[in-house]
């Protein structure tokens, strides 16, 4: 079955410096959502990607999907505090309108 | 505007119990998920529910079993809770269609002794 891979598990970053998670997939995807989950609360959903290649920003994030439709990335500049989390990436396969497959997070700490 | 709610919050079970969480949407969504949340494993699908009427296996099924009573209300069972069913559980519901995002409850923090 689909499974989608994501690196870092744990990001700690000092504020105001920029990072990067990344998501894969071991098959091609129809679309990838973005999801963050603040502690002790729940996912909520960031933005959507569908098309190769894409590259959509919400401030100072920038998603992007990789030009093969297997992969994608979250970077985020000037880190703020008000950025700890957890953000996933969840899948979509293309045979499967209602399954999202989710990577494992990558949890985001910042140092002051 | 509640969107989708939970309950319980929390419970504490004792190995063989049984317990139903439960799940409704006010956003008019047909479909419904439902997710276990462990640490280092991310979101896994136990159950989900395109529509009304229909429901399938996800990623985890076992020892899980879910009803759609209407359009807005789906619910999980536990017939006998293991220790291994320690988890936070979430539901979400979704408009048809692949582009459309899941909107999640709060969870239930369930722990089984």
């Amino acid at each position: 079955g689909q499974q989608v891979m994501q690196i870092p598990q744990y990001q700690h970053v000092q504020e105001g410096e920029d990072f990067t998670t990344y998501c894969n997939s071991s098959t091609t995807l129809s679309n990838i959502q973005w999801y963050k989950q603040r502690p002790g609360g729940h996912p909520v959903f960031l933005i959507q990607l569908v098309k190769s290649g894409e590259v959509k920003k919400q401030k100072r994030l920038t998603f992007q999907f990789g030009e093969a439709k297997k992969n994608s990335s979250l970077h985020i500049t000037a880190t703020q505090t008000t950025d700890v989390g957890t953000y996933f990436c969840a899948g979509r396969e293309i045979s499967n309108d209602y399954k999202l497959s989710f990577g494992a997070g990558t949890t985001v700490t910042v140092r002051a | 505007n509640a969107g989708v709610t939970q309950t319980p919050k929390f419970q504490v079970l004792k190995t063989g119990q049984s317990m139903t969480l439960q799940c409704a949407q006010d956003m008019n969504h047909n479909s419904m998920y439902w997710y276990r949340q462990d640490p280092g494993m991310g979101l896994r699908l136990i159950y989900y529910s395109a529509s009304e009427g229909t429901t399938d296996k996800g990623e985890v099924p076992n020892g899980y079993n879910v009803s759609r009573l209407n359009k807005r209300e789906f619910s999980l069972r536990l017939e006998s809770a293991a220790p291994s069913q320690t988890s936070v559980y979430f539901c979400a519901s979704s408009l048809t269609g692949y582009n459309q995002p899941q909107h999640f409850g709060d969870g239930t923090r369930l722990s089984i002794l």
